[in-house]
Parts: structure tokens; sequence; C-alpha cells
């Protein structure tokens, strides 16, 4: 199985300064027939499903603000918001679906200092 | 708009089995555009992947639930079930069905439902 460690665990981060977060997989999840990363980034909010920000580990979904970047490619990944805002607090998971079964990070909380 | 709602006993007893429905309305899980699948989330803790399917039936399983999952697609009622036996108080999670991106399993969750609070208890 493929192990993806995020760090930190939990963040703090003042509004509008930039908020960064690591996605570690013990394998590649980049694809030599394709050249994609097989790595996707979700929020979620207490009490609500997770909600897909990222995907191929860069390629933002529609309706999702571009404060939100992803970057990196084969073993190292990371999320970024740009400029904190109140609404972005909320746990942040990344996801390898490159091989089965596909796992999860554990997450990273991301609050406001 | 894309809506799956998960359903099911919010209570199972220990060594029963858990069985779950994923209603989606909005689209067709005969479309053949889209894989289906299920993950969890212990209360807590993070997200695990338990299986997805094709509207075909082909599916997959993760390798430590594989003995004691079982994932079915009926297209007639546009719902996607999770039977998960013999379970223990560690199956005690919200429950999510979600959507693949694409006709692959190999493909980010792009939509999700609400989820549903699984509690295994006697």
């Amino acid at each position: 199985d493929i192990v993806m460690t995020q760090s930190p665990d939990s963040l703090a981060v003042s509004l509008g300064e930039r908020a960064t977060i690591n996605c570690k997989s013990n394998q590649t999840v980049l694809s030599s027939s394709n050249n994609n990363n097989f790595l996707a980034w979700y929020q979620q909010k207490p009490g609500q499903p997770p909600k897909l920000l990222i995907y191929w580990a860069s390629t933002r979904e529609s309706g999702v603000p571009d404060r939100f970047s992803g970057s990196g490619s084969g073993t190292d990944f990371t999320l970024t918001v740009s400029s904190l805002q109140a609404e972005d607090v909320a746990v942040y998971h990344c996801q390898q679906y490159y091989s089965v079964p596909f796992t999860f990070g554990q997450g990273t909380k991301l609050e406001i200092k | 708009q894309l809506q799956l709602q998960e359903s099911g006993p919010g209570l199972v007893k220990p060594s029963e089995t858990l069985s779950l429905t994923c209603i989606v309305s909005g689209g067709s899980i005969g479309s053949r555009s889209h894989y289906w699948g299920w993950i969890r989330q212990p209360p807590g803790k993070g997200l695990e992947w338990i299986g997805s399917i094709y509207y075909t039936g082909s599916r997959y399983y993760s390798s430590s639930l594989k003995s004691r999952v079982t994932i079915s697609v009926d297209t007639s009622k546009n719902q996607v079930s999770l039977k998960l036996s013999s379970v223990t108080a560690a199956d005690t999670a919200v429950y999510y069905c979600a959507r693949h991106r694409y006709n692959s399993p190999y493909s980010a969750f792009d939509s999700w439902g609400q989820g549903t609070l699984v509690t295994v208890s006697s």
C-alpha cells in the first residue's frame, strides 16, 4: 500500500498570509505513461463531507478559488493557500489514486492565528 | 445537480452486517461516465477508502476489508450498496459514498454524499 504522510498535522496562519501543507508518498504516484501525478487534495469543514479542490496534483476543480494551488511531482506535493481567508479554516486531506488501495493522508488542520 | 444520499441503520450490533445504500439523483449510474466509491471516516480520524464499483459490476476493494466487504450496483434504482460483515467497534465511522471523476477508479472523487454515521455497539 502507498502510505501518504502530511505535514504539519496542524497549522495556524494569519488572515491574508500564505498557508502551505505538504504531502509525501512512500512510492511514486507519477504515471510514466501519461506523465500525470495521481494525487488529489480535499477540503473538509466541520460536519461536512470532503470537497475536491485539486486533482492531477495541480488542476483546480471548477469553482475553487484561485488562491488554492497544488504543486509537486513523484512523491512530494504541496497545497498552497496564497492568502488565507476565514472560510478556509478546515482539515485538508491528500489522496493518491495511482494504485489500489487508494489511500489518504492523515489530514492537516488549518486554523486562523 | 448531482446528489448522493446515504441511508441505513445508524446502530449495528457487533458481529452483525452493516448495510448501507447510496441513492444517486441528478445523474445516472448507468451513464458509463463514472465509477462510484465508498469511503469511511472514524470519529476524529482520517479517511479510509473501502471500495469502488462501475455500473457493469467491475469492482475494486480495500485489501484490509476485502474479506468482509461487498459493494453492488443497481442501475434500475440508480443506487450503490455497501455491506460490511462481522462488524466490530473499529467499524464505527461516518460512511460516505462518492463519485469518481471519470469512468476509471484511478480518478479523484469529485462529488460526495453528506455521509451517515454508523455506530457499532451492543
